[in-house]
């Protein structure tokens, strides 16, 4: 399958805890977008890289949130001390930089359950 | 700043009968409009697009939607539905740098 694939596919937490997600986006796409969705929403967009370059941060990224795309192919999201509001799928997204499709392929997301 | 308003958050529908989702956008500028299902526990997956050019847009599994740019509206219809099509359906908008605006999201429950 060469589709974006998301790690783990569920993550059950302690509030306080440090959680890691990670993304593999498709191997020639150089966009990687990161999202929130929480129950009953839309997802919202959280931040993106143009290969390693983290280029915007949504306001919803608190510093409790780090992202990091090292080598400019895999991305992992970063949340230190969860919060219950944490709680939600976060979906991966990736797309080429170039090129009229503006289709983002999307990963069938991680969702965060803090206690 | 662009946005989309999906206004039914939920759509019961019989099978073989037709659907329409609406979604209204709002942007001053030229617009790029999309529509998504999700599957539970699945991700996003897309059905359409509109760019520019003709305003009635084709889709996968037999969706159809219609730009009107004096409505400000892009809604999804499909004229026959299926079982299968029991998901959430959500219209997005472009930003910059091809970032995705979503809407809350309608889902589309299908009973025989």
């Amino acid at each position: 399958d060469t589709g974006v694939s998301q790690n783990p596919r569920h993550k059950i937490t302690k509030r306080g805890q440090n959680v890691t997600f990670r993304c593999d986006p498709i191997s020639e796409h150089n966009r990687l977008y990161w999202y929130r969705q929480t129950l009953g929403q839309g997802p919202e967009f959280l931040t993106y890289f143009q290969n390693e370059a983290q280029l915007e941060k949504s306001r919803l990224l608190s510093d409790r949130f780090s992202a990091e795309r090292p080598k400019g192919s895999f991305s992992t999201l970063e949340i230190q001390r969860t919060e219950q509001g944490d709680s939600a799928m976060y979906l991966c997204a990736s797309r080429e930089s170039s090129g009229g499709l503006y289709e983002q392929f999307f990963g069938p997301g991680t969702r965060l359950t803090v206690l | 700043a662009q946005s989309v308003t999906q206004l039914d958050s939920q759509v019961p529908v019989f099978e073989e009968a037709p659907v329409e989702l609406r979604c209204n956008y709002s942007s001053s500028v030229s617009v790029y409009l999309f529509w998504y299902v999700q599957y539970p526990n699945q991700g996003l997956q897309l059905l359409l697009k509109y760019l520019s050019g003709s305003t009635l847009v084709k889709g996968i599994n037999g969706f159809e939607a219609e730009f009107n740019k004096s409505q400000t509206s892009f809604h999804l219809r499909k004229p026959s539905v299926h079982i299968s099509d029991t998901a959430e359906y959500f219209c997005a908008v472009r930003l910059s740098d091809y970032k995705l605006s979503f809407g809350a999201g309608t889902t589309v429950t299908v009973r025989a």
